[in-house]
Formats: structure tokens, sequence, C-alpha cells
């Protein structure tokens, strides 16, 4: 079966300050990848997808960037956080052979907090 | 017209009775629509989903009801538990679409 890891659980993280977060999924091969971030009270904002290793698309810009340096594996950066970068910070997976599948499948999520 | 607009904001149902959650869509090249259960702190996960060629899917005591014409869809909660309590999230995915577009949740909670 298929599993979707994510760390760490929790982050706290002054301004300015980089960011790293790691996204890693079992069982599967070429899967599609995504980072949303889920802010309070809202839905989730898709922030970047990738098809295959290396292909990253971003759907908003912002101060935040992504990789995808093995096929199973996904990360999501930032040089200098801002305040507005804290919130829940989701990966998903989705069954891919170069294109796209419906059901995607989440993570446990990654909440960041930026003092 | 990439909106999934959801209501209400949030419910509270009495254990037993059925919860009803409404979404609507304006772009007619949807065709995946999914719910998704979140608890707190907790990834959303996949409940239950509905394509438009049907109008209706029942899995256990949840159901999602399809009005292709009205462009609308909704969750039905049968027999609601304590248990049920949680944000659920409609969504929507086109066939050329990159990823799932969410409504803004409702907050299900379910007295006991």
């Amino acid at each position: 079966s298929q599993t979707i890891h994510q760390w760490p659980a929790t982050l706290v993280q002054p301004v300015g300050s980089p960011l790293s977060l790691e996204c890693t999924v079992e069982g599967t091969s070429n899967p599609n990848l995504y980072w949303y971030r889920q802010a309070a009270g809202r839905g989730l904002q898709l922030l970047f997808y990738s098809v295959g290793i290396g292909q990253i698309s971003s759907e908003v810009p912002q101060n935040l960037s992504a990789s995808r340096p093995q096929d199973r594996q996904f990360i999501l950066s930032s040089k200098k956080l801002l305040l507005s970068d804290s919130g829940f910070y989701l990966c998903a997976w989705s069954v891919g052979w170069g294109g796209f599948s419906n059901e995607q499948f989440f993570g446990p999520g990654t909440r960041l907090t930026v003092l | 017209q990439q909106q999934v607009k959801q209501s209400p904001q949030s419910l509270i149902v009495q254990k037993g009775g059925i919860s009803i959650i409404n979404c609507a869509y304006e772009n007619t090249a949807f065709d995946y629509f999914p719910w998704y259960q979140q608890f707190p702190g907790k990834g959303p996960a996949l409940l239950i989903a509905i394509r438009p060629d049907v109008s209706e899917k029942k899995e256990g005591r949840f159901t999602i009801s399809f009005n292709k014409s009205a462009k609308q869809f909704s969750l039905h909660i049968m027999d609601s538990q304590p248990g049920d309590s949680a944000t659920y999230f409609c969504a929507a995915n086109n066939q050329a679409g990159t990823a799932l577009i969410f409504g803004k949740g409702t907050t299900l909670s379910v007295s006991s």
C-alpha cells in the first residue's frame, strides 16, 4: 500500500530564516506530487505540482520554491520566511503516468509558525 | 470560473440526524467531484467522489447527490455520529486541470 510522509510535523521559525519541508511517498512509482497550503478558515491553496523529477510547476508566485530531486521526494523551500508564510502545509500525491489522476491523497501535514 | 463555493461554513447536527453540505461550481469542464474529511491537525482524507455521469453515489452513511444542470453537488451524512465531527471540503478537478480546486470547508459538529 502507498504511504506518504511529511516532516517535520511542526516548525516554529523566525522571520527571515530559511525553510525546508520534506515529503516522501512509498509504495508507488512516478507519482504526481503536490504542495498545498491551508490557512485558518480557508480551503486548500495549491502551491506547486510535479509530474516527474526536476519538473515543477508553480501556481502561486511567492517566496517559496519546490524541488523534486528523486521520484518520490518533494521538497518545499524558502530562503527567507515571511510572517504570511505561516500555515498548514500539505503534500499530496496521485497516480501519474506523465498525466494527471483525479484521486489525490494527502500527507499528515506540517504546521509552520513564523514569528 | 475556477471557484467552488461551499455552504454552510459551520453546521451543528444532533446525533442520529442528517448532515447536508452543499457546493456549487461554474466551470462545466469540471468532471470529478470529491469530498474530503479533515480532523484537527491532520491531513484531509478522501471520503467519497462522484463524476457527472451519475446523479448519486452512496458509500455507507455518506451520499453525494449531483445536479449537473444546476451545477451543484452535496454531501449527505445519514445517522450523523459524534465521530463525524470534522471539517468537510468539497473539490473539483477537470481533465485538463493540474490539481483540485477546494471549497472553503464546512465545520460539522455532531452533538450527543
